[in-house]
C-alpha cells in the first residue's frame, strides 16, 4: 500500500475546476512539506507541475495550484482544457529509508 | 536546458543484471544541490523510486529492492548508471532517470524513459 493515497480517477468539463487530493496515510512523510505533483501524458515522461506544496515551476500555467491541509495535499486545476487530460501523481520526501514515495496516480478525464 | 537520456538493453534475461546509463547534457552532474535518480514505472502502473546518488559519495536506495541495486556516477562522461541484479519478470518496467532538486524537493528534469523487458 502506497504511503500516499489518491483517487483512481476524476473528471470535469472544459472550463470547470477539479481538485485531486493526496492523503498521507502515515507520519512517515514528516511534515508533508516537500510535496510535488507530476503530470504524465500517455507514453511521455512525467513533468513537475507543483513543488514544495504550492510552488509552480517557470512555464507551468497558473491554472495549476497546490495546497495542503493537515495530512492531505491537493492539486487544483482551474479552467479545464482538453490538454489537461493526463495522469497526475503526487510525491513526497519522507523521513524513512524510502526517501521518496509516490501516490498511485489519478487519471483526469476532460469530458 | 538540462537534458537526460537513458540508454541500455531493452531485453534482459531472468537472473541477470539490468544495466542502464543516463547521459546528462546542458549541466554538470558534479554540481551541488541535486540528487541524480532512477525511477521506474511498471506497465500501466504508478511510479516507484529506485534510488539517488549525490556527488559519487552518497547513495540512497529503496529498501524494497533488497540490496540488488547499485547507482554510480562518472563525472568524466557526465553520466550516471543503474545496475539491478537478479532480475525477474517483476522488474519489467519503463526506467526513467531524473534530477531531484533538493531545494525544491522535486524531480525537475526527466529522461524520456526506456522500456526494459525481463524475459528468456
Amino acid at each position: 500500500q502506497s504511503a500516499l493515497t489518491q483517487p483512481a480517477s476524476v473528471s470535469g468539463s472544459p472550463g470547470q475546476s477539479i481538485t485531486i487530493p493526496c492523503t498521507a496515510i502515515s507520519s512517515d512523510v514528516g511534515g508533508f512539506n516537500y510535496v510535488s505533483w507530476y503530470q504524465q501524458h500517455p507514453g511521455k515522461a512525467p513533468k513537475v507541475m507543483i513543488y514544495d506544496v504550492s510552488n509552480r515551476p517557470s512555464g507551468v500555467s497558473d491554472r495549476f495550484s497546490g495546497s495542503k491541509s493537515g495530512n492531505t495535499a491537493s492539486l487544483t486545476i482551474s479552467g479545464l482544457q482538453a490538454e489537461d487530460e493526463a495522469e497526475y501523481f503526487c510525491s513526497s520526501y519522507t523521513n524513512t529509508n524510502t526517501l521518496v514515495v509516490f501516490g498511485g496516480g489519478t487519471k483526469l478525464t476532460v469530458l | 536546458q538540462v537534458q537526460l537520456q537513458e540508454s541500455g538493453p531493452g531485453l534482459v534475461k531472468p537472473s541477470q543484471t539490468l544495466s542502464l546509463t543516463c547521459t546528462v547534457s546542458g549541466g554538470s552532474i558534479n554540481s551541488g544541490g541535486y540528487y541524480w535518480s532512477w525511477i521506474r514505472q511498471h506497465p500501466g502502473e504508478g511510479l516507484e523510486w529506485i534510488g539517488f546518488i549525490y556527488y559519487s559519495v552518497s547513495t540512497y536506495y529503496n529498501p524494497s529492492l533488497k540490496g540488488l541495486v547499485t547507482i554510480s556516477l562518472d563525472t568524466s562522461t557526465n553520466q550516471f548508471s543503474l545496475n539491478l541484479g537478479s532480475v525477474t519478470a517483476a522488474d519489467t518496467a519503463i526506467y526513467y532517470c531524473a534530477r531531484y532538486a533538493m531545494a525544491q524537493g522535486s524531480f525537475d528534469y526527466w529522461g524520456q524513459g526506456t522500456l526494459v523487458t525481463v524475459s528468456s
